[in-house]
């Protein structure tokens, strides 16, 4: 079967820095997402990666081991408004996205 | 602005009752899609629609029923639905639904509640 794994919820404080891990398992690998979803919103584009390596979009990066089918998206310099729930979804061979339950990640002053 | 929207944004059905969900993209893309998400779990795949067609129905029951008239618009037509389908109803667009780049663009969802 086809699986997407990320920790349920991490806490951490305004200003540090934060990495959300994500694992799969999938029938082909055709690029990686992340999501960012505010609660009772919409969730929205992060990032994409295809190849190896890292991926940097101002205060987000991610990370991309199809070898070792993980990913990670790093945040830094955190801001309250970060505080959100981060979908990781992998397209597979069908060029369909297959998604992890989300990580809540809560922001402490 | 996300350039999806989706009416109505909540909606309270009885089990016996027929209702329809609305969504409307304005980016031009060719592929729409109807997810469910359900509290803690992944986002599921209901039905995707490429260029008006539909290329997927991941074992959807039948009281969901869509229907795609034309690439901007996708409905999502409802009847004698179970408590358990209370969910968050998503639509998503994207440029189409094969290869290349495909960011999918997500509506603001509507939050179903059966009785």
């Amino acid at each position: 079967g086809q699986n997407i794994d990320q920790p349920t919820e991490m806490t951490a404080t305004e200003g540090a820095i934060v990495q959300i891990n994500c694992t799969y398992q999938t029938s082909g690998f055709n690029g990686l997402f992340w999501y960012q979803q505010h609660a009772g919103e919409a969730p929205t584009f992060l990032s994409y990666n295809v190849l190896d390596g890292l991926e940097e979009k101002g205060r987000f990066s991610s990370f991309l081991s199809r070898s070792k089918g993980y990913s990670y998206l790093l945040l830094k310099e955190l801001q309250m408004k970060d505080s959100a729930s981060y979908l990781c979804a992998v397209r597979d061979s069908n060029y369909q996205l297959i998604w992890g339950a989300g990580t809540k990640l809560i922001i402490k002053p | 602005e996300t350039g999806v929207t989706q009416t109505p944004r909540h909606l309270v059905m009885g089990m016996t009752n027929k209702k329809s969900l609305k969504c409307e993209q304005h980016l031009g893309h060719n592929a729409m899609y109807w997810y469910k998400q359900s509290a803690k779990k992944p986002l599921e795949l209901m039905f995707v629609y490429n260029f008006k067609e539909q290329t997927e129905n991941n074992s959807v029951p039948s009281r969901f029923s869509p229907e795609c008239p034309n690439s901007s618009h996708l409905f999502l037509h409802l009847h004698t639905l179970q408590p358990e389908d209370s969910a968050l109803y998503l639509c998503a667009s994207s440029q189409d639904g094969g290869e290349g780049y495909n960011e999918q663009f997500f509506g603001p969802g509507t939050r179903l509640t059966v009785l």
